[in-house]
């Protein structure tokens, strides 16, 4: 049980496109989803918290019109990441979690490179 | 803002020694939770944490809650080369509602065979 994907696992685009990053809760409802960047060999960062049906609360820093976050449903959200430069290169990790919990499961990651 | 400070940031150890990590928080946690990360794969959620002194095992590992909840460790006995991974701790603070984790740098784990 809780399974969380993440599509596409990885991605080559070039600079100034636009790439959407689907995470959804497979067996479970997400009552929230979270966005991570993972630098190599360093932590998680937080980007942004989605809650279902709302707009998204972005961590200090991170542009919201670059980073563009819509939590449709329970089971999903998406990360666009609007005009691309080579530094949005980075390992991107969604995590949801349950209602009525605090845990978060994490999906797979996307690694984004952009040339 | 809260931080949540981790250290070893690396350690390596003898295949049969034990291992651990620890973590301190700035500010009064709601939780602290625990997570592996193999290489190349992404965290896994391993326990939570919510009462001050709590200690829970998980066969090999144990794990450990402060008394003013601000701190806490992740032991493990008789390492195995399958412990090899990045242990990150993230602690919880629920006063926003929303459940945000703030996550330490991580320690990575090598075993030596």
């Amino acid at each position: 049980g809780a399974v969380v994907s993440q599509h596409p696992s990885w991605v080559i685009c070039k600079s100034g496109t636009s790439v959407k990053i689907e995470c959804r809760s497979l067996d479970f409802q997400a009552t929230t989803m979270f966005w991570y960047r993972q630098f190599p060999k360093q932590s998680l960062m937080l980007m942004a918290t989605s809650n279902e049906g709302s707009k998204a609360t972005y961590e200090q820093g991170v542009e919201k019109d670059k980073f563009l976050i819509n939590h449709a449903s329970l089971t999903l959200s998406t990360l666009t990441v609007t005009s691309a430069h080579p530094e949005d290169s980075s390992f991107y990790i969604c995590s949801a979690r349950p209602a009525g919990g605090r845990e978060q499961y994490f999906g797979p990651g996307t690694r984004l490179t952009v040339t | 803002g809260q931080q949540v400070m981790q250290i070893p940031q690396y350690q390596h150890v003898q295949e049969g020694e034990d291992f651990t990590t620890y973590c301190n928080s700035s500010t009064t946690l709601s939780n602290i939770q625990w997570y592996k990360q193999r290489p190349g794969g992404h965290p896994v959620f391993l326990i939570q944490l919510v009462k001050s002194g709590e200690v829970k095992k998980q066969k090999r590992l144990t794990f450990q809650f402060g008394e003013a909840k601000k701190n806490s460790s992740l032991h493990i006995t008789a390492t195995q080369t399958t412990d090899v991974g990045t242990y990150f701790c993230a602690g919880g603070n629920s006063g926003a509602g929303s459940y945000q984790l703030t996550f330490g740098k991580g320690t990575k784990l090598s075993v030596i065979p």
